[in-house]
C-alpha cells in the first residue's frame, strides 16, 4: 500500500512566523502536490513538484514556497505566516504513468495562524 | 481550462436506499475522471476513475459511476446506501491533452445517509 505521511495532524504557529509542513511518501513516486482545503472551495493547488528539484505553480502559490531535495520528499513553506492561511494542508504523491494518475494523499495537517 | 462542479452541497438519503452525488467537468480533450471521499479529520481516499474504456466503472466499497460524454456528467452511484458511507466526496478531472499535470478537484458534496 501506497503511504504519504505529513509531519503533523494538527499546528498552531503565530503571525509572521516562518512555517515547515513536511511530507514524505514511501512508493518511489515522481509527482508530489500540495493542497488546501477550505470549506466550499475544495481542494485548491498550491504547488506541484514533477521531480527532485522540479517544481511548478499551482493555482494559488503566493505566499508559500516549496523544497525538493530527495525524490520522497516534498516541502511547503511559509515564509511568514497569516492569518488568511488558516487552513488543512494535503500532501499528495503519484506515479505519472497514463492511466495511473491517481493521487494517494496524506493525512492533512491542520494550520492555525493566530 | 480545466473545471469540475459538484452542484449539491450536501446529498440526504435513507439508508438502504440507492445514492447519486452529481459531478459535471468541462475540458477540451478526452478527460481522466477521478471520485475521493474523505472521512472526518482524515485525508482523502480514491474510491474510482474514469481513463477510457467501458463509461461505467466500478470502485471501492460498492460504488460506481457513469461517464455521459454528451452530458459531460461523471455521476457516483450506490444501489443500497449505508450509514458508514456518510462523508465528503470529491469528484476531479485532468485533460491530459491540456500538459497540466494536477487534478483540478469539486468544491465536495457531503453525503448523509440517516439510519
Amino acid at each position: 500500500d501506497v503511504k504519504v505521511t505529513q509531519s503533523s495532524r494538527y499546528l498552531v504557529k503565530r503571525t509572521g512566523e516562518k512555517v515547515f509542513l513536511e511530507c514524505v511518501q514511501d512508493m518511489d513516486h515522481e509527482n508530489m502536490f500540495w493542497y488546501r482545503q477550505d470549506p466550499g472551495l475544495g481542494l485548491r493547488l498550491i504547488y506541484f513538484s514533477y521531480d527532485v528539484k522540479m517544481k511548478e505553480k499551482g493555482d494559488i502559490p503566493e505566499g508559500y514556497s516549496v523544497s525538493r531535495e530527495k525524490k520522497e520528499r516534498f516541502s511547503l513553506i511559509l515564509e511568514s505566516a497569516s492569518t488568511n492561511q488558516t487552513s488543512m494542508y494535503l500532501c499528495a504523491s503519484s506515479y505519472p504513468r497514463a492511466g495511473t494518475d491517481t493521487q494517494y494523499f496524506g493525512p492533512g495537517t491542520r494550520l492555525t495562524v493566530l | 481550462a480545466q473545471s469540475v462542479a459538484q452542484p449539491e452541497d450536501q446529498v440526504n438519503v435513507a439508508e438502504g436506499n440507492p445514492l447519486t452525488v452529481k459531478c459535471t467537468y468541462s475540458v477540451s480533450g478526452n478527460p481522466y475522471l477521478f471520485w475521493y471521499v474523505q472521512y472526518p479529520n482524515r485525508g482523502l481516499q480514491f474510491l474510482l476513475k474514469y481513463i477510457t474504456g467501458d463509461n461505467l466503472v466500478k470502485g471501492s466499497y460498492g460504488f460506481e459511476a457513469e461517464f455521459n460524454k454528451s452530458q459531460t456528467s461523471f455521476h457516483l452511484k450506490k444501489p443500497s446506501a449505508l450509514v458508514s458511507d456518510s462523508a465528503l466526496y470529491f469528484c476531479a478531472v485532468r485533460d491530459p491533452d491540456t500538459g497540466r499535470r494536477a487534478l483540478t478537484f469539486g468544491s465536495g458534496t457531503r453525503l448523509q445517509v440517516q439510519p
